[in-house]
Protein backbone atom coordinates (compact mmCIF):
# COMPACT_ATOMS: atom_id res chain seq x y z
CA UNK A 1 0.00 0.00 0.00
CA UNK A 2 1.02 3.19 -0.76
CA UNK A 3 -1.00 5.06 1.74
CA UNK A 4 -1.84 8.54 0.81
CA UNK A 5 0.22 10.33 -1.87
CA UNK A 6 0.67 13.59 -2.97
CA UNK A 7 1.97 15.62 -6.41
CA UNK A 8 3.59 17.20 -7.12
CA UNK A 9 6.23 17.66 -4.22
CA UNK A 10 7.21 21.18 -5.02
CA UNK A 11 5.83 23.99 -7.24
CA UNK A 12 6.52 26.99 -8.02
CA UNK A 13 3.90 29.75 -9.26
CA UNK A 14 3.71 33.53 -10.40
CA UNK A 15 0.65 35.55 -8.96
CA UNK A 16 -2.22 35.18 -10.81
CA UNK A 17 -1.85 31.39 -12.09
CA UNK A 18 -3.68 28.84 -11.40
CA UNK A 19 -2.62 24.69 -10.68
CA UNK A 20 -4.30 21.67 -8.84
CA UNK A 21 -3.05 19.94 -6.13
CA UNK A 22 -3.47 15.90 -6.41
CA UNK A 23 -4.27 13.44 -3.48
CA UNK A 24 -5.09 10.00 -4.03
CA UNK A 25 -5.28 7.18 -1.37
CA UNK A 26 -5.29 3.40 -1.81
CA UNK A 27 -6.40 2.70 1.91
CA UNK A 28 -10.36 2.56 0.68
CA UNK A 29 -11.44 5.57 3.02
CA UNK A 30 -14.43 7.78 3.31
CA UNK A 31 -13.01 11.07 4.18
CA UNK A 32 -10.56 12.74 2.86
CA UNK A 33 -9.09 16.23 3.95
CA UNK A 34 -6.69 19.38 2.43
CA UNK A 35 -4.58 21.41 4.86
CA UNK A 36 -2.02 24.02 4.86
CA UNK A 37 0.44 24.39 7.16
CA UNK A 38 2.08 27.40 8.03
CA UNK A 39 4.87 28.04 10.48
CA UNK A 40 3.28 28.89 14.20
CA UNK A 41 -0.29 28.31 12.60
CA UNK A 42 -0.28 24.70 13.01
CA UNK A 43 -2.56 22.96 11.16
CA UNK A 44 -5.55 24.96 9.41
CA UNK A 45 -8.25 22.75 7.28
CA UNK A 46 -8.89 24.08 3.56
CA UNK A 47 -11.94 21.62 2.62
CA UNK A 48 -12.98 18.03 3.80
CA UNK A 49 -15.06 15.14 1.97
CA UNK A 50 -17.17 13.79 4.33
CA UNK A 51 -17.50 10.63 1.46
CA UNK A 52 -17.78 10.48 -2.27
CA UNK A 53 -19.53 12.93 -3.89
CA UNK A 54 -19.65 15.52 -1.29
CA UNK A 55 -17.01 18.36 -0.36
CA UNK A 56 -17.44 21.00 2.62
CA UNK A 57 -15.96 24.15 3.57
CA UNK A 58 -12.90 24.09 6.30
CA UNK A 59 -11.58 27.40 8.27
CA UNK A 60 -9.75 28.99 5.61
CA UNK A 61 -11.43 28.10 2.23
CA UNK A 62 -10.91 31.14 0.21
CA UNK A 63 -8.92 31.07 -2.88
CA UNK A 64 -9.50 27.17 -2.94
CA UNK A 65 -11.78 24.84 -4.72
CA UNK A 66 -12.07 21.31 -4.58
CA UNK A 67 -13.08 17.89 -6.55
CA UNK A 68 -13.54 14.28 -5.10
CA UNK A 69 -13.56 12.66 -8.29
CA UNK A 70 -13.91 9.17 -7.10
CA UNK A 71 -13.75 7.38 -3.56
CA UNK A 72 -9.87 7.56 -4.02
CA UNK A 73 -8.94 11.56 -5.37
CA UNK A 74 -8.97 14.32 -3.73
CA UNK A 75 -7.75 17.48 -5.72
CA UNK A 76 -7.32 21.25 -3.99
CA UNK A 77 -7.49 23.92 -7.40
CA UNK A 78 -5.93 27.06 -7.12
CA UNK A 79 -7.42 29.11 -9.50
CA UNK A 80 -5.30 32.72 -9.44
CA UNK A 81 -2.72 31.97 -6.88
CA UNK A 82 -1.82 35.05 -4.12
CA UNK A 83 1.67 34.95 -2.14
CA UNK A 84 -0.96 34.56 0.41
CA UNK A 85 -1.07 30.63 -0.12
CA UNK A 86 2.33 30.18 -0.39
CA UNK A 87 2.68 27.34 1.95
CA UNK A 88 3.15 23.29 2.72
CA UNK A 89 -0.19 21.68 1.77
CA UNK A 90 -1.34 18.41 3.42
CA UNK A 91 -3.88 15.91 2.15
CA UNK A 92 -5.35 13.04 4.51
CA UNK A 93 -8.02 10.50 4.45
CA UNK A 94 -9.41 8.82 7.29
CA UNK A 95 -11.62 5.80 7.35
CA UNK A 96 -14.77 6.89 8.09
CA UNK A 97 -15.83 10.34 9.80
CA UNK A 98 -16.03 8.15 13.38
CA UNK A 99 -14.19 9.86 16.05
CA UNK A 100 -12.24 7.39 17.11
CA UNK A 101 -10.01 6.96 14.35
CA UNK A 102 -7.17 8.62 12.69
CA UNK A 103 -6.16 10.60 9.96
CA UNK A 104 -3.28 9.22 7.71
CA UNK A 105 -1.51 11.93 5.95
CA UNK A 106 0.66 12.26 2.69
CA UNK A 107 4.21 13.55 2.32
CA UNK A 108 2.71 17.36 1.34
CA UNK A 109 3.28 19.86 -1.44
CA UNK A 110 5.48 22.97 -1.05
CA UNK A 111 3.95 25.52 -2.80
CA UNK A 112 5.97 28.71 -3.08
CA UNK A 113 4.00 31.97 -5.34
CA UNK A 114 6.17 34.75 -6.16
CA UNK B 1 -15.96 23.72 19.44
CA UNK B 2 -13.59 21.96 20.47
CA UNK B 3 -9.91 23.03 20.62
CA UNK B 4 -6.60 22.41 21.67
CA UNK B 5 -3.82 24.07 23.33
CA UNK B 6 -0.14 23.56 23.55
CA UNK B 7 2.10 25.08 26.20
CA UNK B 8 5.12 25.90 24.72
CA UNK B 9 5.72 26.61 20.87
CA UNK B 10 9.34 25.28 21.54
CA UNK B 11 10.87 22.77 24.07
CA UNK B 12 14.62 21.71 24.24
CA UNK B 13 15.65 19.19 26.48
CA UNK B 14 19.17 17.40 27.12
CA UNK B 15 19.48 13.88 25.36
CA UNK B 16 18.64 11.52 28.08
CA UNK B 17 16.48 13.75 30.10
CA UNK B 18 12.67 13.30 30.24
CA UNK B 19 10.68 14.90 27.67
CA UNK B 20 7.17 16.44 28.50
CA UNK B 21 4.42 18.11 25.77
CA UNK B 22 1.29 19.66 26.79
CA UNK B 23 -1.89 19.54 25.63
CA UNK B 24 -5.09 20.85 26.63
CA UNK B 25 -8.07 20.37 24.96
CA UNK B 26 -11.90 21.40 24.96
CA UNK B 27 -14.44 19.79 23.96
CA UNK B 28 -18.44 19.57 24.58
CA UNK B 29 -18.60 15.80 24.55
CA UNK B 30 -16.27 13.36 25.01
CA UNK B 31 -13.39 13.30 23.23
CA UNK B 32 -11.06 11.09 21.41
CA UNK B 33 -7.38 12.54 21.45
CA UNK B 34 -4.07 12.42 19.27
CA UNK B 35 -0.61 12.72 19.19
CA UNK B 36 1.33 13.01 15.82
CA UNK B 37 4.73 13.47 15.29
CA UNK B 38 6.24 15.39 12.00
CA UNK B 39 10.13 14.98 10.96
CA UNK B 40 11.37 17.55 8.79
CA UNK B 41 9.59 17.48 5.23
CA UNK B 42 7.96 14.87 5.96
CA UNK B 43 4.00 14.33 6.22
CA UNK B 44 2.59 13.35 10.15
CA UNK B 45 2.47 10.60 11.69
CA UNK B 46 0.58 8.99 14.55
CA UNK B 47 2.17 8.55 17.48
CA UNK B 48 -0.95 7.79 19.58
CA UNK B 49 -4.12 7.91 20.26
CA UNK B 50 -6.82 7.73 23.61
CA UNK B 51 -10.26 6.78 22.07
CA UNK B 52 -11.77 4.64 25.26
CA UNK B 53 -10.60 2.52 28.20
CA UNK B 54 -7.29 2.87 29.34
CA UNK B 55 -6.17 6.69 30.10
CA UNK B 56 -2.56 5.73 29.90
CA UNK B 57 -1.59 4.85 26.38
CA UNK B 58 1.16 3.78 25.05
CA UNK B 59 2.37 4.78 21.20
CA UNK B 60 5.63 4.41 19.15
CA UNK B 61 9.70 5.57 20.14
CA UNK B 62 8.90 4.92 23.62
CA UNK B 63 5.86 7.79 23.93
CA UNK B 64 3.17 7.49 26.26
CA UNK B 65 0.58 9.78 27.14
CA UNK B 66 -2.24 10.07 29.93
CA UNK B 67 -5.50 11.02 29.25
CA UNK B 68 -6.77 13.15 32.20
CA UNK B 69 -10.44 14.33 32.08
CA UNK B 70 -10.75 16.47 35.49
CA UNK B 71 -7.76 18.49 34.34
CA UNK B 72 -9.13 18.08 30.33
CA UNK B 73 -4.98 16.76 29.17
CA UNK B 74 -3.45 14.36 27.32
CA UNK B 75 0.30 15.40 27.92
CA UNK B 76 2.71 13.53 26.01
CA UNK B 77 5.78 11.89 28.00
CA UNK B 78 8.65 10.09 27.00
CA UNK B 79 11.66 8.80 29.49
CA UNK B 80 14.45 9.67 28.33
CA UNK B 81 15.42 11.52 24.69
CA UNK B 82 16.87 10.42 21.76
CA UNK B 83 18.41 12.79 19.28
CA UNK B 84 16.13 11.20 16.44
CA UNK B 85 13.25 12.60 18.52
CA UNK B 86 13.70 15.87 17.37
CA UNK B 87 10.67 17.08 15.25
CA UNK B 88 7.71 19.08 15.77
CA UNK B 89 4.70 17.17 17.94
CA UNK B 90 1.04 18.32 17.71
CA UNK B 91 -1.97 17.15 19.64
CA UNK B 92 -5.28 16.65 17.89
CA UNK B 93 -8.79 16.31 19.49
CA UNK B 94 -11.89 14.48 17.62
CA UNK B 95 -15.58 14.53 18.41
CA UNK B 96 -17.84 11.51 17.18
CA UNK B 97 -18.46 12.78 13.80
CA UNK B 98 -15.73 14.83 11.33
CA UNK B 99 -14.43 17.44 13.19
CA UNK B 100 -11.18 17.33 13.72
CA UNK B 101 -9.07 20.03 15.66
CA UNK B 102 -5.38 19.98 15.88
CA UNK B 103 -3.04 22.46 18.02
CA UNK B 104 -0.90 24.80 16.97
CA UNK B 105 2.37 22.19 17.28
CA UNK B 106 5.38 22.33 19.71
CA UNK B 107 8.77 21.70 18.28
CA UNK B 108 11.03 19.68 20.34
CA UNK B 109 15.02 20.03 19.93
CA UNK B 110 17.08 17.42 21.50
CA UNK B 111 20.58 18.78 22.95
CA UNK B 112 23.44 16.26 23.11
Amino acid sequence: NAGVTQTPKFQVLKTGQSMTLQCAQDMNHNSMYWYRQDPGMGLRLIYYSASEGTTDKGEVPNGYNVSRLNKREFSLRLESAAPSQTSVYFCASRPQGRGHNEQFFGPGTRLTVL
Amino acid sequence: AQSVTQLGSHVSVSEGALVLLRCNYSSSVPPYLFWYVQYPNQGLQLLLKYTTGATLVKGINGFEAEFKKSETSFHLTKPSAHMSDAAEYFCAVSDWGQNFVFGPGTRLSVLP
